[in-house]
């Protein structure tokens, strides 16, 4: 495997239901991002982790939580989901986060909640 | 705020050549950066300028003018594969990256 991989590349959902998307980058990166494409909307930057360690959260609601238990993984874990929230989320890495780096993604997981 | 725009849509001819503008206003400026994303795929990096000036890389240029707030993408001699949606990004002073809403560019034979 090389790049960005993610894992589902599309989820259908009730909003009871708890899932988890999975991102895993195999660039020796650092940073690991998640975004929310909608469409015809600019890429939401949702969570930032560095060296492990979450330094960014843009006021996502709670029922969105990220885990990244190294610099190769990152989750986001989904519980409770609204209509709203369905869109293409994007797992990106970089060399380091406060640095001029070219973002690499994934290829995303279509999320639908119903 | 932040703003980036850019148009929502262009159509072009196969072997053409096509401008695609972006222009910006943000809390500093550590860069501007063009991704490409075909539809149901990963964005992918392009380009990335910093300084005024037009950047070449093969069929793909970017130019910059910082003091307008102001790029653009020129492809030349298009094909087919090059339909997609391009995104603008400006990389702002805490070096998060901020994003256009992409322009989708369709291309006809």
């Amino acid at each position: 495997e090389t790049g960005v991989t993610q894992t589902p590349r599309h989820l259908v959902m009730g909003m009871t239901n708890k899932k988890s998307l999975k991102c895993e980058q195999h660039l020796g990166h650092n940073a690991m991002y998640w975004y929310k494409q909608s469409a015809k909307k600019p890429l939401e930057l949702m969570f930032v982790y560095n060296f492990k360690e979450q330094t960014e959260n843009n006021s996502v609601p709670s029922r969105f939580s990220p885990e990244c238990p190294n610099s190769s993984h990152l989750f986001l874990h989904l519980h409770t989901l609204q209509p709203e929230d369905s869109a293409l989320y994007l797992c990106a890495s970089s060399q380091d986060q406060g640095a001029v780096d070219e973002q690499f993604f994934g290829p995303g997981t279509r999320l639908t909640v119903l | 705020g932040q703003n980036i725009d850019q148009p929502t849509e262009m159509t072009a001819t196969e072997g053409a050549i096509v401008q695609i503008n972006c222009t910006y206003q943000t809390s500093g400026f550590n860069g501007l950066f063009w991704y490409q994303q075909h539809a149901g795929e990963a964005p992918t990096f392009l380009s990335y300028n910093v300084l005024d000036g037009l950047e070449e890389k093969g069929r793909f240029s970017s130019f910059l003018s910082r003091s307008k707030g102001y790029s653009y993408l020129l492809l030349k001699e298009l094909q087919m594969k090059d339909s997609a949606s391009y995104l603008c990004a400006v990389m702002d002073s805490n070096y998060q990256l901020i994003w256009g809403a992409g322009t989708k560019l369709i291309i006809k034979p």
